[in-house]
């Protein structure tokens, strides 16, 4: 498809809870990138794949944090035993080597609440 | 990580006025410098972007002012309308597609009729 899809919109999990989204790239882009936004706006890079391999996860709170894209699935971030901290809207984007823009299309988010 | 600092942190614009944004990074080593465009509940989407080695940029009412000995680059939307009511976001990052982009603190501009 021609936008990034992420499932499900919204997700509502107890502290402790396992959560688990997922995202659709644009079909062709073989860049994936996951995102956090807090409340204050500010956005914090997670991790980046190129196809099914990890590219970057210099922003993964490893402990607690897991991510995979395998081929012909969707990419997925799940998180165990959630926290109050946890709580933000998760952003994938999307991209194609090549193309000279670093052009991330990102999609709608999933917003996380961890009550 | 290193920042982009990015100000003012909201801007009440009138219709036809111009809505500036300005942002400042530290390091050199990148070669790409978007601005996005984020609306209530959606992604942030590319609105215009800018390598160092041009110092302005511009498309349609929006344009990017880059200023590489100063570290300091600028969004001007000229002719500012009520849709362009949203939250601008500076970044930084490097061409080629498959580097992250780190983010300014962002702006969020309401234009009033």
């Amino acid at each position: 498809g021609e936008e990034v899809a992420q499932t499900p919109k919204h997700l509502v999990r107890g502290e402790g809870q396992k959560a688990k989204l997922y995202c659709a790239p644009i079909k062709g882009h073989s860049y994936v990138f996951w995102y956090q936004q807090v409340l204050k706006n500010e956005f914090k890079f997670l991790i980046s794949f190129q196809n099914e391999n990890v590219f970057d996860e210099t922003g993964m709170p490893k402990e607690r944090f897991s991510a995979k894209c395998l081929p012909n699935s969707p990419c997925s971030l799940e998180i165990q035993a959630t926290k109050l901290e946890d709580s933000a809207v998760y952003f994938c984007a999307s991209s194609i080597l090549g193309q000279g823009r670093n052009e991330q299309y990102f999609g709608p988010g999933t917003r996380l609440t961890v009550t | 990580q290193q920042q982009v600092k990015q100000s003012p942190q909201s801007l009440i614009v009138q219709k036809g006025g111009i809505s500036i944004i300005n942002c400042a990074y530290e390091n050199t080593a990148f070669d790409y410098f978007p601005w996005y465009q984020q609306f209530p509940g959606k992604g942030p989407a590319l609105l215009i972007a800018i390598r160092p080695d041009v110092s302005e940029k511009k498309e349609g009412r929006f344009t990017i002012s880059f200023n590489k000995s100063a570290k300091q680059f600028s969004l001007h939307i000229m002719d500012s309308q009520p849709g362009d009511s949203a939250t601008y976001f500076c970044a930084r990052g490097s061409a080629g597609g498959y580097q992250k982009v780190t983010f300014g603190t962002g702006t969020k501009l309401q234009v009033i009729p």
